[in-house]
């Protein structure tokens, strides 16, 4: 069983600032994908990033990017310049790599993080 | 830029009703996803797809739901009859392959009254 945590509820952060939303996950599967979501007040699931269990380097997207510690088993995200509309709900996920190709792989979410970008 | 589409929106029902909610992923995905997300709390999987049959369901997925791909476009998931616990909002996602990025459809809020 694969199981996500991220221990913010929430987070305040500067208009321009860097922040931080941590996610530690738990795993007995060998190779596995991390991925991080927005979720805005509208309601949809926006994809962020990705980074795979095997990745030498750490994933970036534009302002994104994902600060993986695979021995601590963490994938924390790092938004730098944040702007209002970064203000959402962040969900940190994983899905493990099934060995039998025909099966699809669902993702298990974290509780989230309500990030509010401000003034 | 392709997407995944969702209708209805919001669908608001009476409990012991039939509800089906319709999906049109990505037209190159070939796995299929729905998850839901109950208001104020995490995502969670309910049903994987693929290859015309369901790959795995989790314990919510019980007799009450059931999932189709009736043609080569749309990807519906029924709730035979609804209760109030099945009010959330949820979710279709699709991916071309499976150890790809899902990507996630807009949602359909069902209420259950």
């Amino acid at each position: 069983a694969q199981k996500i945590t991220q221990t913010q509820p929430g987070m305040f952060v500067q208009e321009k600032e860097a922040v931080t939303l941590d996610c530690t996950y738990d795993t007995s599967d060998q190779s596995y994908g991390l991925f991080w979501y927005k979720q805005p007040s509208s309601g949809e699931m926006i994809f962020l990033i990705y980074q795979g269990s095997y990745d030498e380097q750490n994933a970036t997207e534009g302002r994104y990017s994902l600060n993986f510690q695979k021995a601590r088993k963490s994938a924390n995200l790092v938004i730098s310049a944040s702007q209002l509309g970064d203000s959402a709900m962040y969900f940190c996920a994983m899905r493990p790599v099934p060995l039998n190709t025909g099966t699809a792989s669902k993702l298990t979410f974290g509780t989230g993080t309500r990030l509010q970008v401000t003034l | 830029e392709p997407e995944v589409t969702q209708t209805p929106s919001h669908q608001v029902t009476q409990m012991g009703q039939e509800v089906i909610l319709r999906c049109v992923p990505i037209s190159n995905h070939l796995y299929f996803y729905w998850y839901r997300q109950i208001l104020g709390q995490k995502v969670e999987f309910l049903v994987s797809f693929y290859n015309n049959e369901i790959s795995e369901k989790s314990e919510i997925f019980d007799d009450q739901f059931s999932v189709e791909r009736p043609d080569g476009s749309n990807f519906t998931l029924k709730i035979r009859s609804t209760k109030l616990e099945d009010s959330a909002m949820y979710f279709c996602a699709s991916s071309r392959l499976r150890t790809d990025t899902q990507y996630f459809g807009p949602g359909t809020r069902l209420t259950v009254l």
